[in-house]
């Protein structure tokens, strides 16, 4: 158990649709990361988050938007939602800022299948 | 633009064996280099790291191998066991502004008994 809980697990929805992933850090941990994995494709860097402000942008999409509550818990709110969205959404935490070198903790992810 | 490949999307070996799974990278900036393990069902854990100023690093059965000049990195398992069957994935970081984890597609690693 890597301590950083994502929920829901899966998800199904319909295309135009908008979800919200929610993520908890593990206790302690600063920055949350949010990474996209398409069939057969790497994990995509999405956002950092760290201490509630934004420290890294990847490959999001407009359509895309995250945001970092005072209690560190992380959402990644996906809207208008499309087919090519379905994918693995994980979430990481790490104690600092630099995520790079930074050992990184993932969650068990969210299936999202748009149907 | 993949910076990070892993062309083999798997790879099957004997129990007690050597598992050799390779990354390559095209970012001359990467100077940090990790390897996560992914289990189904379960998000990816931290395996092993390796900075760009040192050509090997080990732990226990574990051993990463950089060549910088080849841009090439390598995990060797000795001896693979079947606990070893996962999704490895290879990534690299590099220093802009906040530093970002690049990942490759994943090699999948199945153990034989």
């Amino acid at each position: 158990d890597s301590g950083v809980t994502q929920t829901p697990k899966h998800l199904i929805t319909a295309t135009g649709q908008r979800v919200t992933l929610r993520c908890s850090p593990r206790s302690g941990d600063l920055s949350v990361y949010w990474y996209q994995q398409s069939l057969d494709q790497g994990l995509q860097f999405l956002i950092q988050y760290y201490n509630g402000e934004e420290r890294a942008k990847g490959n999001i999409l407009e359509r895309f938007s995250a945001q970092q509550f005072p209690d560190l818990h992380s959402e990644l709110n996906l809207s208008s939602l499309e087919l090519g969205d379905s994918a693995l959404y994980f979430c990481a935490s790490s104690a600092g800022r630099q995520g790079g070198n930074e050992k990184l903790f993932f969650g068990s992810g969210t299936q999202l299948s748009v149907l | 633009d993949q910076q990070v490949k892993q062309n083999s999307p798997s790879l099957s070996v004997q129990e007690g064996r050597i598992s050799i799974l390779n990354c390559d990278y095209t970012n001359s900036m990467f100077d940090y280099f990790l390897w996560y393990k992914k289990y189904p069902a379960e998000g990816p854990t931290f395996l092993i790291s390796i900075s760009s100023i040192k050509d090997k690093n080990e732990d226990g059965r574990f051993t990463v191998f950089l060549n910088k000049s080849a841009k090439h990195l390598s995990l060797h398992i000795v001896p693979s066991q079947p606990g070893d069957s996962a999704v490895y994935f290879c990534a690299a970081s590099y220093r802009q502004g906040a530093q970002k984890l690049v990942f490759g597609q994943g090699t999948r690693l199945t153990i034989n008994p």
